[in-house]
């Protein structure tokens, strides 16, 4: 059983769309997370939401909106896709009674063209 | 400006001997640190971790050392198995905040 799920794991998309990744969790935790790793291998925090209320959000542009409809769950939607947005995606999550050791996903891969 | 820096981006040892991989960090105010392990086309995979109130922690082959005063820490790997290699993430934070900051890695290549 996949701990942190994410999908699509591999997305070419072109400049101008819209596109969602969808992340679940199924470890029982409170907290969860976007991170993102460039072309230069840099993982950054983008978000992060404790128990679906957004607690970090990282001067990431507007365009991406992440939604949490519960503990479990949360996606990044990205409107307008710019070329710039190419990177690796990873979710995570964590437990604020464990330390807050943080558990990630296998990642997913967005093209923009 | 990075706040947590690997300074090694590569690292080759041999089969059975140790891998010491380094880790400095500037923020006085994080109290939490953690170690990754990457493959390619993989997410990362939690390895150990350490809390600033303590200075070592060990679990199996891996064991990491805090020194806080010289805000720098590292993993020692013991002994290296040629399935070690893969990308290192060292990542500090402040566990009040849930906000994590993570090296830029260190590849180590484990030499049969």
């Amino acid at each position: 059983d996949t701990a942190v799920s994410q999908t699509p794991k591999y997305l070419v998309t072109q400049m101008g769309n819209d596109k969602s990744i969808k992340c679940e969790q199924n470890l029982g935790h409170d907290t969860m997370y976007w991170y993102k790793q460039d072309s230069k291998k840099f993982l950054k925090i983008m978000f992060s939401y404790n128990n679906k209320e957004l607690i970090i959000n990282e001067t990431v542009p507007n365009r991406f909106s992440p939604k949490s409809p519960d503990k479990a769950h949360l996606n990044l939607h990205i409107n307008s896709l710019e070329l710039g947005d190419s990177a690796v995606y990873f979710c995570a999550s964590s437990h604020t009674d464990s330390g807050n050791t943080i558990y990630f996903g296998e990642g997913s891969w967005l093209t923009v063209v | 400006d990075q706040q947590v820096k690997q300074n090694s981006p590569s690292l080759s040892v041999q089969e059975g001997r140790i891998s010491i991989l380094n880790c400095d960090y500037t923020n006085s105010m994080f109290d939490y640190f953690l170690w990754y392990k990457k493959y390619p086309a993989e997410g990362p995979t939690f390895l150990i971790s350490i809390s600033s109130i303590k200075d070592k922690n060990e679990d199996g082959r891996f064991t990491v050392f805090l020194n806080k005063s010289a805000k720098h820490l590292s993993l020692h790997i013991v002994p290296s198995q040629p399935g070690d290699s893969a990308v290192y993430f060292c990542a500090a934070g402040d566990s009040g905040t849930y906000k994590y900051i993570f090296g830029t890695g260190t590849r180590l290549k484990v030499l049969a």
